[in-house]
């Protein structure tokens, strides 16, 4: 089992809909979760992060952390094409040392017009 | 714009050449990172330093050696790469705070991708 799993997509979305996007991990004692947006060719730009249970939001966007079910999810309300993008989710691990992130592979979200 | 700064932003290299990718970040954070991104493959942890010193090395091979001279610098030395080393390299810095319970933000600079010929 990978430490953090997300689906690979595409997931296509048109514009205007809620893009839901979801990541599991496999540590359940980790601490701090975070959403980064990377575009093609680019690196990663944090989003936002959460570290308690519940929905957290910010503009457009919203996570959802679920630690008894280790589940994080990130929602993209009003998607735009600029939200066209490969979505990183990111956990900060109780068995790391220090500062490690762990990554999941991504999802690639298509905006449709 | 996120204060962190990577040189050169491209490099094409041989394999018998020397080179080094730098990195500096001006957000006054005590942690620095290096990354690897290949295609269709996840961000892998390559190095971590917590106030110069290094505090981890994911099993990287010895032909990529990193240098650590203050909290504000890191550098990638590179020597006799492979084909299969081409990627995105990226350097990440965040604030090592114990008090924050965990939440410990990276912050990514722009990347390097490097071409082994």
């Amino acid at each position: 089992q990978k430490e953090v799993e997300q689906n690979s997509g595409p997931l296509s979305v048109p514009e205007g809909a809620i893009a839901s996007l979801n990541c599991t991990y496999s540590d359940r004692g980790s601490q701090s979760f975070f959403w980064y947006r990377q575009y093609s060719g680019k690196s990663p730009e944090l989003i936002m992060f959460i570290y308690s249970n519940g929905d957290k939001e910010d503009g457009r966007f919203t996570a959802q952390l679920n630690k008894a079910s280790q589940y994080v999810s990130l929602l993209i309300r009003d998607s735009q094409p600029s939200d066209s993008a490969t979505y990183l989710c990111a956990v900060n691990m109780v068995k790391a040392a220090g500062n490690k992130l762990t990554f999941g592979g991504g999802t690639r979200v298509l905006v449709k017009p | 714009e996120t204060g962190v700064t990577q040189t050169p932003r491209h490099l094409v290299m041989g394999m018998t050449n020397k080179k080094s990718l730098k990195c500096e970040q001006h957000l006054g954070h005590n942690a620095m990172y290096w990354y690897k991104q290949s295609a269709k493959k996840p961000l892998e942890l390559m190095f971590v330093y917590n106030f110069k010193e290094q505090t981890e090395n994911n099993s990287v091979p010895s032909r990529f050696s990193p240098e650590c001279p203050n909290s504000s610098h890191l550098f990638l030395h590179l020597h006799t790469l492979q084909p299969e080393d081409s990627a995105l390299y990226l350097c990440a810095s965040s604030q090592d705070s114990p008090g924050l319970a965990g939440v410990r933000t990276q912050y990514f600079g722009p990347g390097t991708r490097l071409l082994v010929l």
